[in-house]
């Protein structure tokens, strides 16, 4: 069965300290990696993608298919980032059904 | 373009009854799925399709009928609404084409309260 784990699920730093997110996927095939952002009132919106290896508003995010994780990385947080944050698998195998993990909410504090 | 636009933004229904969520898009995307959101179990797949007249089952289908008869619009139906389908509704379509594996674009979302 697919699943997604996303153990963390509040996370509270100060400004300018590192934080990640973590993510750990159980896929049958070969996934593409999404992260998905919501921040406050507004819609889900798309992060970063693995295949396109950008950083997004300071986020990068590596890919280890070893421990099959893609945890979300970023070296200084800002108060603007807080956000509830999805990881979110997609398997072009099975018709890119997109599963989501329970979501990790970022607070940031000044 | 208006991207993905979902009616009604918020609906309050009794137990039992029966009611649509619209969804449309008009980016002329393949791919449409619904979700449900809930605090701490994050966004759940009701149903999804790949194209007009192709629909398929998600993680949480029980309660819910899709249809998808043109590429622009995936309306989601609750046959007769409980309590445990107190939720916020998302629905998304797919960027991509072919094997390329685009992006979720999603709509604002749609609260729903059943008394």
């Amino acid at each position: 069965a697919q699943r997604v784990t996303q153990p963390e699920k509040l996370l509270s730093v100060f400004k300018g300290a590192p934080v990640e997110l973590k993510c750990n996927y159980s896929y049958s095939g070969s996934p593409e990696l999404f992260w998905y952002v919501q921040y406050s009132r507004q819609r889900l919106q798309l992060l970063l993608r693995h295949i396109s290896r950008e950083s997004i508003k300071g986020f990068t995010a590596d890919l280890n298919k070893g421990e099959t994780s893609f945890h979300l990385k970023k070296p200084f947080a800002q108060e603007e980032d807080s956000a509830m944050y999805y990881c979110a698998p997609t398997n072009p195998d099975r018709g890119f059904k997109t599963i989501f993990g329970a979501g990790t909410r970022l607070f940031v504090k000044a | 373009n208006a991207g993905v636009t979902q009616t009604p933004k918020f609906q309050v229904l009794k137990t039992g009854q029966s009611m649509t969520l619209q969804c449309a898009q008009d980016m002329n995307h393949e791919y449409m799925s619904w979700y449900r959101q809930d605090p701490g179990m994050g966004l759940r797949l009701i149903h999804y399709s790949v194209g007009a007249g192709i629909t398929d089952q998600g993680e949480v289908p029980n309660g819910y009928n899709v249809s998808r008869s043109t590429t622009e619009d995936f309306p989601l139906r609750l046959l007769s609404a409980a309590p445990s389908q107190t939720s916020v509704y998302f629905c998304a379509s797919r960027t991509g084409t072919g094997l390329n594996t685009g992006e979720l674009v999603f709509g604002e979302g749609s609260r729903l309260t059943v008394l």
